[in-house]
């Protein structure tokens, strides 16, 4: 059961490069998450799809885009990476069909350096 | 807007020990859920217990358990026989409810001293 995979695990690009993070889940999970986490400051809400065909901003959007492929799939793309973009990002899904009630299922993370 | 906080750092527990990470959170809501995730070193994020605040009980799991105190928006998660397993970063979280977005405190890192 692989539950969510996000690729890659590591990744190293240069100021102004641009790449994808990829982000599949085999849970039918409806809902779905891409959360950065820096020193000191937890996680923090990117962007989300809420269902399959919806996206929409989180708490720190700017810089990223997001394409919700289809409900399997949900992947981040970093149009010109800057170094404020290193950190560890985690892709995540929930599936509870109340809102809110679900615990959310995460990916082991993609460690992103800008340098 | 709801928020979490996670007022300790850092904290440290000697094997066998219990210990005690506090959450506070501030939410209008009159249900809403509460996590704690553990966080080891290899990164990955790991569900360790929950509670419904419409339920008066709180949730146990194993060595792990749960201090909600509603009226005081507290929700702490005791750690009873800690071993060294539980070095890792903890995080507390709550969903507002009705909505998809999962709010995470900053986390507190503890250690277990052999």
């Amino acid at each position: 059961n692989a539950g969510v995979t996000q690729t890659p695990k590591f990744q190293v690009l240069k100021t102004g490069q641009s790449m994808t993070l990829q982000c599949a889940q085999d849970m039918n999970h409806n809902s779905m998450y891409w959360y950065r986490q820096d020193p000191g400051m937890g996680l923090r809400l990117i962007y989300y799809s809420a269902s399959e065909g919806t996206t929409d901003k989180g708490e720190v959007p700017n810089g990223y885009n997001v394409s919700r492929l289809n409900k399997r799939e949900f992947s981040l793309r970093l149009e010109s990476a800057a170094p404020s973009q290193t950190s560890v990002y985690f892709c995540a899904s929930s599936g509870h069909r109340d809102r809110g009630r679900g615990e959310a299922f995460f990916g082991q993370g993609t460690r992103l350096t800008v340098v | 807007a709801q928020t979490v906080t996670q007022s300790q750092p850092e904290m440290s527990v000697q094997e066998a020990e219990t210990v005690t990470l506090s959450c506070t959170y501030d939410t209008s809501e009159s249900n809403y859920y509460l996590f704690w995730y553990k966080q080891p070193p290899s990164r990955q994020m790991i569900l360790v217990i929950r509670q419904e605040a419409y339920k008066q009980q709180n949730a146990t799991e194993n060595r792990f358990s749960v201090n909600f105190q509603k009226a005081a928006k507290s929700f702490s998660l005791k750690i009873s026989d800690s071993q060294l397993g539980d070095t890792a970063m903890y995080f507390c979280a709550s969903p507002p409810s009705g909505t998809y977005k999962y709010i995470f405190g900053t986390g507190t890192r503890l250690k277990v001293l052999a």
